[in-house]
């Protein structure tokens, strides 16, 4: 089964709202990273947070870290058209990755 | 710089054919990862080295799967009798060392008819 379970599957929302995902997982972390996939191939990294982090912010991202729910958000304010990506969290066990089935933002002008 | 290339980008071939995936990682990445992406799906991790070693072989789906790694440098992901749940698009990344961001390269896509 996936260590990382994104929530919500799917989300669409307008230019300018926030896009709010979660990402929960089983095991200990060491570190957990967020990325981003377009439409194709490519992924992006777009943020790591430490098991010792609460939060971090990047630019329009912030990521918070629970590590007592084993849960992480990311929140994506002031959304634009191409933020429009599916979004994949992925926990790293020392060594081990796994990502989740990730959260498919949809952002209409 | 370069980032991660893959080679090829897309690949047919026919059920019971071995393929040959290669990953050039960034220069210097003592880390390099190796996923599995089904159409729709996220990513399935298979294996992941450091330097030249694999110390975790258990995410390759089969015995059919294999990968090396040499010089620290390239990885060749190996599918024996391919079969056609083996389509996928296969991702490799890098990263500078263990735990750190991972850059991945754009993937081959494997098609097994």
């Amino acid at each position: 089964s996936q260590q990382g379970e994104e929530d919500p599957q799917a989300l669409s929302i307008q230019e300018g709202e926030n896009a709010t995902m979660n990402c929960s997982y089983k095991t200990s972390i060491n570190n957990l990273q967020w990325y981003r996939q377009n439409s194709g191939r490519g992924l992006v990294h777009l943020i790591l947070i430490r098991s010792n982090e609460r939060e971090k912010h990047s630019g329009r991202l912030r990521v918070t870290l629970d590590t007592s729910k084993k849960s992480s958000s990311l929140l994506i304010t002031a959304s634009r058209a191409a933020d429009t990506a599916s979004y994949f969290c992925a926990t790293d066990s020392w060594g081990k990755f796994q990502f989740g089935a990730g959260t498919q933002v949809v952002v209409t002008p | 710089g370069a980032g991660v290339s893959q080679s090829p980008s897309n690949k047919v071939t026919e059920k019971g054919k071995d393929v040959e995936l290669r990953c050039d990682p960034i220069s210097g990445h003592t880390a390099l990862y190796w996923y599995r992406q089904s159409l729709g799906q996220g990513l399935e991790f298979l294996i992941y080295f450091q330097g030249n070693s694999a110390p975790d072989k258990s995410g390759l789906p089969s015995d059919r799967f294999s990968a090396e790694r040499t010089g620290g440098s390239v990885s060749t992901l190996t599918i024996q009798r391919t079969q056609q749940e083996d389509s996928a698009v296969y991702l490799c990344a890098s990263s500078p060392g263990l735990g750190e961001t991972q850059y991945f390269g754009p993937g081959t896509r494997l098609l097994v008819l």
